[in-house]
């Protein structure tokens, strides 16, 4: 069966701190890959969305990037936090199509 | 433009009265929405799709292309369907989703 993973759960991180969060798919192949942001109030909004290797889709500019080093593999990155980066993200995946999303249990990130 | 709208961020009900999570959509193509649920503790999980037409804990949804709807219904309400509801709509590869109903049934 397929799984999710991703880590870490929660994370603290000063303000001009680098980022790294990363989210692996077991069980399928050439998954679509999300990140998604959830904020109070404003639902869930999609940062990054992959369909494969190397490609990646930017939803809103900002601070954030996103790469697809393989297959399986989808990592969230900042060079630099701001203190508007805090929030709760979630990673996702569905195969290509009309499939649903199947979400990871996400990472609380707190800037301060 | 793609979006979802969730008109209402709390509902709260009685239980074994009906309940109706309003969802509208703008959408240039051919729909294909969901409703997710999180129940607390819990992972974000489907709770059903339109093309499946089916009822899931109790819940139906109907697509109304007219008025762009989504609304998600359940006649009798349970403690047990506390929880957040999300509307979400597919597009070519993504997924956008509303802001959210925070759904309380009070006993």
């Amino acid at each position: 069966s397929q799984t999710i993973h991703q880590w870490p759960a929660t994370l603290v991180q000063p303000v001009g701190s680098p980022l790294s969060l990363e989210c692996t798919v077991e069980g399928t192949s050439n998954p679509n890959l999300y990140w998604y942001r959830q904020a109070a109030g404003r639902g869930l909004q999609l940062l990054f969305y992959s369909v494969g290797i190397g490609q990646i889709s930017s939803e809103v500019p900002q601070n954030l990037s996103a790469s697809r080093p393989q297959d399986r593999q989808f990592i969230l990155s900042s060079k630099k936090l701001l203190l508007s980066d805090s929030g709760f993200y979630l990673c996702a995946w569905s195969v290509w199509g009309g499939a649903p999303l199947h979400f990871g249990n996400g990472t609380r990130l707190t800037v301060t | 433009a793609q979006r979802v709208t969730q008109p209402e961020k709390l509902l709260s009900v009685f239980k074994g009265a009906p309940v109706e999570l309003k969802c509208n959509y703008s959408y240039s193509g051919s729909p294909e929405l969901f409703w997710y649920v999180q129940y607390s503790r819990q992972r974000l999980q489907l709770l059903l799709r339109h093309i499946s037409r089916e009822s899931i804990k109790g819940f139906t949804a109907d697509l109304n292309k007219g008025e762009t709807s989504f609304h998600l219904k359940k006649p009798f309400a349970q403690e047990e369907d506390s929880a957040m509801y999300y509307c979400a709509l597919r597009g070519n590869n993504d997924m956008r989703f509303g802001a959210g109903t925070r759904l309380t049934v009070k006993p």
